[in-house]
């Protein structure tokens, strides 16, 4: 079973959708969780950092973590053409980043 | 503009060519780190370094060769690769090892014929 589990996509989703993202893992010591999103033929930039479970909201995105199910969640209201993008997850068992380990990454498309 | 510049942004090389790949952070950064995307694939860290020192090499093989001269600088020397390391490298930078968020620079897109 790999460590992280995350559909490659692509989602395509009408502009003002609700957007959910997801990864599933295994390593219950996971208790760092992050979404990183990655435009072509840029690097990824960090979106939203959680620590343990529950939410975090930042504008339009909310980051949601549930260890007991080993399941956490992204969610894009109002998605716009410009949230067009791969979106990774990566989580740590502490927080040093050196120990991050990504999921491949959803590929999502919001068309006007 | 994340203050992490790759160059070349692509590079094509035969298996038997000798290439490096750059990395400048101007962030004030202490810890930098080369990663690996692959198609289908996640993000694997290669190397990390922090305050200059090699802190980490996750069984990467001998023909990536990594250098880093000073805490801004951080270089992948690239020696008889096979196609399968056609990959974009991905820098990225952390004010320490331990703590602080990454920054990736755009990647060095890398095809080995």
């Amino acid at each position: 079973q790999k460590e992280v589990e995350q559909d490659p996509g692509p989602l395509s989703v009408p502009e003002g959708a609700i957007v959910s993202l997801n990864c599933t893992y295994s390593n219950s010591a996971f208790q760092y969780f992050m979404w990183y999103r990655q435009y072509s033929r840029k690097g990824p930039e960090l979106l939203m950092y959680t620590y343990s479970s529950g939410n975090k909201e930042d504008g339009r995105f909310t980051a949601q973590v549930d260890k007991s199910s080993k399941y956490i969640s992204l969610f894009i209201r109002d998605s716009q053409p410009s949230d067009s993008a791969t979106y990774l997850c990566a989580m740590s068992a502490w927080s040093g980043y050196s120990t991050l380990t990504f999921g491949k990454g959803t590929m999502l498309l919001v068309s006007p | 503009e994340t203050g992490v510049t790759q160059t070349p942004r692509h590079l094509v090389m035969g298996m038997t060519n000798k290439k490096s790949l750059k990395c400048e952070q101007h962030l004030g950064h202490n810890a930098m780190y080369w990663y690996k995307q692959s198609a289908k694939k996640p993000l694997e860290l290669m190397f990390v370094y922090s305050l200059e020192e090699r802190v980490e090499n996750n069984s990467v093989p001998s023909r990536f060769s990594p250098e880093c001269p000073n805490s801004s600088h951080l270089f992948l020397h690239l020696h008889t690769l096979q196609p399968e390391d056609s990959a974009l490298y991905l820098c990225a930078s952390s004010q320490t090892r331990g703590a602080g968020e990454l920054f990736f620079g755009e990647g060095s897109r890398l095809t080995v014929l």
